[in-house]
Parts: structure tokens; C-alpha cells; sequence
């Protein structure tokens, strides 16, 4: 069965860097990409970019240009999501999600809650 | 950015009646060169990631219940419920996968009258 496993919660300070893993299991990893999308508390859904495992094509969220990189370890079936230069309003719930087209995902990982506090 | 726009925000219905939540994007979703609609919608329970339940706006995800449908096409879209039951107490998303960003809809909560 296809399963998408996050990394652990974290907690940054305002101007660190936070690094997320997914790793997959179930499926051909490179035959899909993977979008991420976060989620601040209490709050909607924002899609921050996605990644091709295929090739490592990336398209991002305009709003995030410039703080944001995704790659992929084909070795190891995973995806990372580095966020750089941390503000209070970037504490969300992130999500890696399996990419059956840009944007439009069938799996979902189970979620990383970062936390971004001084 | 193409902008989603549900309504209502909220609803309450009783269980076994009829639930429907409406999505407008600000820009037509529909490919012509396809005839599809790049438009999908989720469900999120509490402390649960999102669940695909329709995308081409109409189409139903395998395991899906058939009492959820999809319908709309271009800018005016609808996820109708038939018949509510406890367990689709959730926030439902639509979300356009037309053009980047993706975008979704504000969320309704639907809950139980």
C-alpha cells in the first residue's frame, strides 16, 4: 500500500532554516511527483511547490521563491522540503503529498508541525 | 493566481438530508484541448491530512462513497452530498490544479444539525 512517512515535529528559531523528509513506500517513487502544502493553525490549505522524482524539475509558490528547495533521494525513496530564513507566520502543519499531476494528489503523508518561536 | 471562492463557510444539515457547497474560481479551470476540468475537491478531517474525493470536478476517487458528486464546469462549481452521515462531519477544500500556484478554496465546515 502506498504510504508517504514524514519526519518529526520540529521547533526553530526566527531566521533558521528547517528541513522536512517523506519517504515513500508502495509505488515506483519516480513515476510521480510530489507537491508539499502547509497548513497554519487553524487555517486553510497553501501549496508551496512540487517536485518531480522523475527528473527533479521544480515549480514553487512565487511567495516562497528565493526560501524555498525541494529535492529527492531516488536511493531512498524520499522527498525533503528545506525552508530557509524562518518568520513566526511559516508555523503550519507541513504536508508531502504523492503528485498523480501538479497540484492533484491521491496520498498524503501524515504531516510536520514546525514551529517557529524565539 | 486564480482565486477560490466557496460558499458558504459553514453549514449544518441534518443527518440523511442533503449537503451542497458551492466553488467559483476567478479564471475558467476548463482545458479545451481535453474538455476537462482542473478542479478537484478534498475533505479534511481534524488532525487528519486532506482526502481526495473528486477531481476532473466530477470524477469520484476509488473508495469514494456515491453519495458524494461532483458537478460545475469553467468558473461555477458544486460538491453535493446526498445524504449526510456522521462520518462526513469534515472541512471540504476545492482546489484548482489549472494553473501555478495552486490554489484552494477558503474551506467549508460542514457539521451536523
Amino acid at each position: 500500500q502506498v504510504q508517504l512517512v514524514q519526519s518529526g515535529a520540529e521547533v526553530k528559531k526566527p531566521g533558521a532554516s528547517v528541513k522536512v523528509s517523506c519517504t515513500a513506500s508502495g509505488y515506483t517513487f519516480t513515476s510521480y511527483g510530489i507537491d508539499w502544502v502547509r497548513q497554519a493553525p487553524g487555517q486553510g490549505l497553501e501549496w508551496m511547490g512540487w517536485i518531480s522524482a522523475y527528473d527533479g524539475d521544480t515549480n514553487y509558490a512565487q511567495n516562497l521563491q528565493g526560501r524555498v528547495t525541494m529535492t529527492t533521494d531516488t536511493s531512498t525513496n524520499t522527498a525533503y522540503m528545506e525552508l530557509r530564513s524562518l518568520r513566526s507566520n511559516d508555523t503550519a502543519v507541513y504536508y508531502c503529498a504523492r503528485a498523480i499531476y501538479l497540484g492533484l494528489n491521491d496520498y498524503w503523508g501524515q504531516g510536520t508541525l514546525v514551529t517557529v518561536s524565539s | 493566481d486564480i482565486v477560490m471562492t466557496q460558499s458558504p463557510d459553514s453549514l449544518a444539515v441534518s443527518l440523511g438530508e442533503r449537503a451542497t457547497i458551492n466553488c467559483k474560481s476567478s479564471q475558467s479551470v476548463l482545458y479545451s484541448s481535453n474538455n476537462k476540468n482542473y478542479l478537484a475537491w478534498y475533505q479534511q478531517k481534524p488532525g487528519q491530512p486532506p482526502k481526495l474525493i473528486i477531481y476532473w470536478a466530477s470524477t469520484r476517487e476509488s473508495g469514494v462513497p456515491d453519495r458524494f458528486s461532483g458537478s460545475g464546469s469553467g468558473t461555477d462549481f458544486t460538491l453535493t452530498i446526498s445524504s449526510l452521515q456522521a462520518e462526513d462531519v469534515a472541512v471540504y477544500y476545492c482546489q484548482q490544479f489549472y494553473g501555478t500556484p495552486r490554489t484552494f478554496g477558503q474551506g467549508t465546515k460542514v457539521e451536523i444539525k
